[in-house]
């Protein structure tokens, strides 16, 4: 079964600075997906990026962007010139490429504060 | 733009009642979820539907639980006779052929 980890329970940044967050995943498989997801104070579940496992070049969007280590298992997003709506929950996910329909497994997620 | 709409945004129950948690997926998405978010935990998938059938259920989604989709819109989540452990955030999402499922903003529920 794949598991994802995330090892940091919170991390804090200084707004307009740049704050890394980190999360490995356990798979077997060579064809999936993973993600990003912020989740804010009305717990509401927001894609900020995604990434093909396919795809060599690593994703971005906008002031987000990630670091895909495929060998290492490794996807950590980057976050730039942090804002104060920037704050929330961020959520690693990983969903399989082989199965159809396959489910979202998630990690434990990081708590972001963004300081002022 | 389309969005999974749920309700109730909250739900308050007692133990031992049944709840029916409704969801309303984007229009023409063919795979349904169900996920549930124990306060300060992590999201947990419990159950996945495509094609009318459910395709993959967790540990977690015991004979308590059922989901249907009973006239081609809705798809609602059943607890049968909840206890006080049932109290979470519940996630309905959806997806079409593409790659991102579409969550909806949640149903939180509260057994007393």
């Amino acid at each position: 079964a794949q598991t994802v980890t995330q090892s940091q329970p919170e991390m804090s940044v200084q707004e307009a600075e740049t704050v890394t967050l980190s999360c490995t995943y356990d798979t077997s498989e060579s064809d999936y997906y993973l993600f990003w997801y912020k989740q804010p104070p009305s717990r509401q579940m927001i894609l900020v990026i995604r990434q093909e496992a396919y795809k060599q070049q690593n994703a971005t969007e906008n002031r987000f962007s990630v670091n895909f280590q495929k060998a290492a298992k490794s996807f950590s997003l980057k976050i730039s010139d942090s804002q104060l709506g920037d704050a929330a929950m961020y959520f690693c996910a990983y969903r399989s490429g082989e199965t159809s329909g396959s489910r979202l497994t998630f990690g434990e997620g990081t708590q972001l504060t963004v300081n002022p | 733009e389309p969005e999974v709409t749920q309700t109730p945004s909250h739900q308050v129950t007692q133990m031992g009642q049944e709840v029916i948690l409704r969801c309303v997926p984007i229009s023409n998405h063919l795979y349904f979820y169900w996920y549930r978010q124990i306060l300060g935990q992590k999201v947990e998938f419990l159950v996945s539907f495509y094609n009318n059938e459910i395709s993959e259920k967790s540990e977690i989604f015991d004979d308590q639980f059922s989901v249907e989709r009973p006239d081609g819109s809705n798809f609602t989540l059943k607890i049968r006779s909840t206890k006080l452990e049932d109290s979470a955030m519940y996630f309905c999402a959806s997806r079409g052929g593409g790659i991102e499922a579409f969550f909806g903003q949640g149903t939180r529920l509260t057994v007393v």
